[in-house]
């Protein structure tokens, strides 16, 4: 079972809708969570983080974790065409052995229609 | 303007023939790290340095060396290269490790004959 999963997707969504993006981890103890968005060719780049669990907004873009479950979600409301990129869910495990290091999942692919 | 630079951005080089990718930030961060990117598999950590002289194993560092003599700068030495160390490599740098935002450098497109 690999320590952070997401859907590989591709996920397409009209633009508008709601993108919801999925991440489950598997270490309890996990307290940092973080949101990368990553365009074709280039580096990742932060959206959001979230520690507390709950949801916390940012413009479009609401983080949602469930420590109790180890989800954490990323939803973009009203998709734009620049919002298509890879999204990456990294998380701090903590039985990784070390609280500096940063597990990420595979990403998922997102594509949004115009 | 802040940033993690690495060079070169992209390298063709063939199996056995040492190479050093550098890194440098301008941020005055602590903490730097090295992943490699590969199709399907995410980005895994190769090393990562907590501070000068400071330096410690990520999940695949196998083949790999680094060193931390300053602060800025965290290069990463392939000894042997092999095939299988094609990759795309991104350097990163933050203040206080993995529980705080990582700030990514362009990227290194290594490929191995």
């Amino acid at each position: 079972q690999k320590e952070v999963e997401q859907n590989s997707g591709p996920l397409s969504v009209p633009e508008g809708a709601i993108a919801s993006l999925n991440c489950t981890y598997s270490d309890r103890g996990s307290q940092s969570f973080f949101w990368y968005r990553q365009y074709s060719g280039k580096s990742p780049e932060l959206i959001m983080f979230i520690y507390s669990n709950g949801d916390k907004e940012d413009g479009r873009f609401t983080a949602q974790l469930n420590k109790a479950s180890q989800y954490v979600s990323l939803l973009i409301r009203d998709s734009q065409p620049s919002d298509s990129a890879t999204y990456l869910c990294a998380v701090n495990l903590i039985s990784s052995g070390s609280a500096r290091q940063l597990t990420f999942g595979s990403g998922t692919q997102l594509t949004v229609l115009p | 303007e802040a940033q993690v630079t690495q060079n070169p951005r992209y390298l063709i080089t063939v199996t056995g023939k040492k190479l050093t990718v550098t890194c440098s930030q301008n941020m005055n961060h602590e903490y730097m790290s090295w992943y490699r990117q590969d199709p399907g598999l995410g980005l895994r950590q190769i090393y990562y340095s907590m501070n000068v002289e400071v330096t410690d194993k990520g999940d695949v560092p196998e083949g790999y060396k680094v060193s931390r003599k300053e602060k800025r700068n965290f290069p990463l030495i392939l000894e042997s290269p092999s095939p299988n160390q094609t990759s795309l490599y991104f350097c990163a740098s933050s203040r206080l490790g993995g529980a705080d935002t990582q700030y990514f450098g362009p990227g290194t497109r290594l490929t191995v004959l």
